[in-house]
């Protein structure tokens, strides 16, 4: 099925350790979001890329880094994991003016730092 | 920046009755506004959406949502629920300042009872 595919699903990582959140579409999205969900704060944008080479900063970017590997690929890295980055991760794609339609969202990785 | 805020957290409803899960936004400005229903598990899909025209919108699912300029509002309503509707419901704000980045709000989360 099209859509937004995230891997892994499940990661638990120890302090101090790094890892990278893949993400990818096949719907020929030109803009790609990474965002964390947390308990009673809703979802927060870390970083997004408007167009492939292009990367921004959201509203929490500390502690990650972002890459925008082609249209279709957009990872997200954590080089010293904090018990902090505890969250669920999800990414996001929209075709055109995300305002105009919307996102599409990957169905998440649920990331437990120890 | 725009803020959204969902005044309830957490809404229990008894199966066939009426539900009203309200948003307000800060911005007066012209707006696009979301409604995105996560089910256990799963990623946010996409409710209904206000770009522009009538104020009343409504989903496949028997969902509608008014949009109030004066107010600043987007309450999201049902006239009868049903167990399926069970899910965390988020609303979403855009304009053309932010372009395509949206703000969430914390999310209300829906129990119907049986």
């Amino acid at each position: 099925n099209a859509g937004v595919t995230q891997t892994p699903k499940f990661q638990v990582l120890k302090t101090g350790q790094s890892m990278t959140l893949q993400c990818a579409q096949d719907m020929n999205h030109n803009s790609m979001y990474w965002y964390r969900q947390d308990p009673g704060m809703g979802l927060r944008l870390i970083y997004y890329s408007a167009s492939e080479g292009t990367t921004d900063k959201g509203e929490v970017p500390n502690g990650y880094n972002v890459s925008r590997l082609n249209k279709r690929e957009f990872s997200l890295r954590l080089e010293s994991a904090a018990p902090s980055q505890t969250s669920v991760y999800f990414c996001a794609s929209s075709g055109g003016a995300a305002t105009s339609y919307g996102y599409t969202f990957g169905s998440g990785t649920r990331l437990t730092v120890v | 920046a725009q803020s959204v805020t969902q005044l309830d957290s957490q809404v229990p409803v008894f199966e066939e009755a009426p539900v009203e899960l309200r948003c307000n936004y800060s911005s007066s400005v012209s707006v696009y506004l979301f409604w995105y229903v996560q089910y256990p598990n799963q990623g946010l899909q996409l409710l209904l959406k206000y770009l522009s025209g009538s104020t009343l919108v409504e989903s496949i699912n028997g969902f509608e949502a008014e949009f109030n300029k004066s107010q600043t509002s987007f309450h999201l309503r049902k006239p009868s629920v049903h167990i399926s509707d069970t899910a965390e419901y988020f609303c979403a704000v855009s304009d053309w300042n932010t372009g395509n980045q949206f703000y969430f709000g914390t999310g209300t989360s829906l129990t119907v009872i049986p």
